[in-house]
């Protein structure tokens, strides 16, 4: 079965700094895995996604991710914080198996931005 | 423009009285489910549907309903709401064709109230 966890419910960073939000995944098959954003009062949006291609994933608002199997992980980074980032993450992975299309999400990390 | 809407966004209600929240999709989507969001829990599958007139419980089932008699639509009802279904809710669809790399695409949210 495929798990996720997002190590972190609440991050806080200063403008201008690394932005790292952390998820773990766990899955028997090769994963498909996903990151969405949910700016205050709206729905998810796909920041990115893995589907078996590179590893290095670039995304939308200059986020990107590095799927590392060794260490079953897919954290989220950006080198550079804006206020405009203030918002809550979630990471995804794609269930295999009778289910096909169905997505397991973590509990969500909760982005603040400092001036 | 391709995309998933939700009515109402916000409803107040009463325990009981029965509710639906109606969701469409204009992707020509085969996936389409119903998530609910909670402070601290991130999002949960109610239920979901493969195509027309297939659907299965997710991991909160109780409580909810569900029809697919169009591929477009996918109304979530609450045949005698309860206070614990105070929620935010989101529906989604993607497709389950492997190039489409199985990226869901949200709804605006409802956000219910029961009292």
């Amino acid at each position: 079965a495929q798990s996720v966890t997002q190590l972190g419910s609440h991050v806080s960073v200063s403008e201008g700094a690394l932005v790292l939000l952390r998820c773990n995944y766990s899955s028997s098959v090769p994963p498909y895995l996903f990151w969405y954003v949910q700016y205050p009062n709206q729905g998810l949006q796909l920041l990115l996604k893995y589907t078996s291609a590179a590893t290095l994933v670039k995304g939308i608002n200059g986020f990107e991710a590095e799927f590392k199997k060794s260490e079953t992980s897919f954290h989220l980074t950006k080198p550079s914080a804006h206020m405009s980032d203030a918002a809550e993450y979630f990471c995804a992975v794609r269930v295999y198996g009778g289910s096909q299309g169905n997505l397991i999400f973590g509990k969500g990390t909760k982005l603040s931005v400092k001036p | 423009e391709a995309q998933v809407t939700q009515n109402p966004r916000y409803l107040i209600t009463v325990t009981g009285k029965k509710l639906t929240v109606t969701c469409s999709q204009n992707m020509n989507h085969e996936y389409m489910s119903w998530y609910r969001q909670d402070p601290g829990l991130g999002l949960r599958q109610i239920y979901y549907s493969m195509n027309v007139e297939v659907t299965d419980k997710g991991d909160v089932p109780e409580g909810y309903k569900v029809s697919r008699k169009e591929k477009r639509n996918f109304p979530l009802i609450l045949e005698s709401p309860s206070p614990n279904q105070t929620s935010l809710y989101f529906c989604a669809s993607s497709s389950p064709l492997r190039g489409s790399g199985y990226e869901q695409y949200f709804g605006p949210g409802t956000r219910l109230t029961v009292t």
